[in-house]
């Protein structure tokens, strides 16, 4: 399967605990994103990279929250201390960005649901 | 800033019934829209996206969505309803450059025997 693939699919974490989240996204897409899912929520946007650059991060992306994707091809999400707050379904996608300028559609993982007690 | 707003949570149908599933949304610009859909414990999958081509836009598994700019609506409809169609919709719109989705609360759909 060409997919993209997220591990793992299920973390359980303590408060206060560092947890590291992985993605591989389809081989030839060079944008990779996180959205975060609460339940009972559509997903949520919280940074992309183009290759190895992160372009964007969002509000929600706390200093307790940082992702990296060193080679420009898989990507790590690591929460720092976390919180109850913090559970939810964390998922990654990728799309391929043309020269044209225009982005192919995203293609989600299944996710990696964190719960923290 | 863009926004979409799906109009029902829950919606349950018979199989072999149509499949109505309402959205609006706002942006300042064209929208690009999509509908995505969620099955259980599997990853959110593109069922179609309107781009500013046809406004009838037909997507995968006998689903499609007319966009109708003086309405702002994006409704995703299919004439007959399939038990493997239960699962959460999600209607999306993208911002100016289609890097980050905006994705509604997402919609229900049950359907029955």
């Amino acid at each position: 399967d060409t997919g993209v693939s997220q591990n793992p699919r299920h973390k359980i974490t303590k408060r206060g605990q560092n947890v590291t989240f992985r993605c591989d996204p389809i081989s030839e897409h060079n944008r990779l994103y996180w959205y975060r899912q609460t339940l009972g929520q559509g997903p949520e946007f919280l940074t992309y990279f183009q290759n190895e650059a992160q372009l964007e991060k969002s509000r929600l992306l706390s200093d307790r929250f940082s992702a990296e994707r060193p080679k420009g091809s898989f990507s790590t999400l690591e929460i720092q201390r976390t919180e109850q707050g913090d559970s939810a379904m964390y998922l990654c996608a990728s799309s391929l960005f043309r020269a044209s300028g225009t982005n192919s559609p995203l293609h989600f993982g299944n996710g990696t649901r964190l719960t923290v007690t | 800033a863009q926004s979409v707003t799906q109009l029902d949570s829950h919606v349950s149908v018979s199989e072999g019934t149509p499949v109505l599933l309402r959205c609006n949304y706002s942006s300042s610009y064209s929208p690009s829209l999509f509908w995505y859909v969620q099955h259980p414990n599997k990853g959110l999958q593109l069922l179609l996206k309107y781009t500013s081509a046809a406004t009838l836009v037909k997507g995968i598994n006998g689903f499609e969505a007319e966009f109708k700019k003086s309405e702002t609506s994006f409704h995703l409809t299919k004439p007959s309803a399939h038990m493997s169609d239960a699962a959460e919709y999600f209607c999306v719109v993208s911002d100016r450059r289609g890097n980050k989705l905006v994705f509604g609360a997402g919609t229900i759909l049950r359907v029955k025997s």
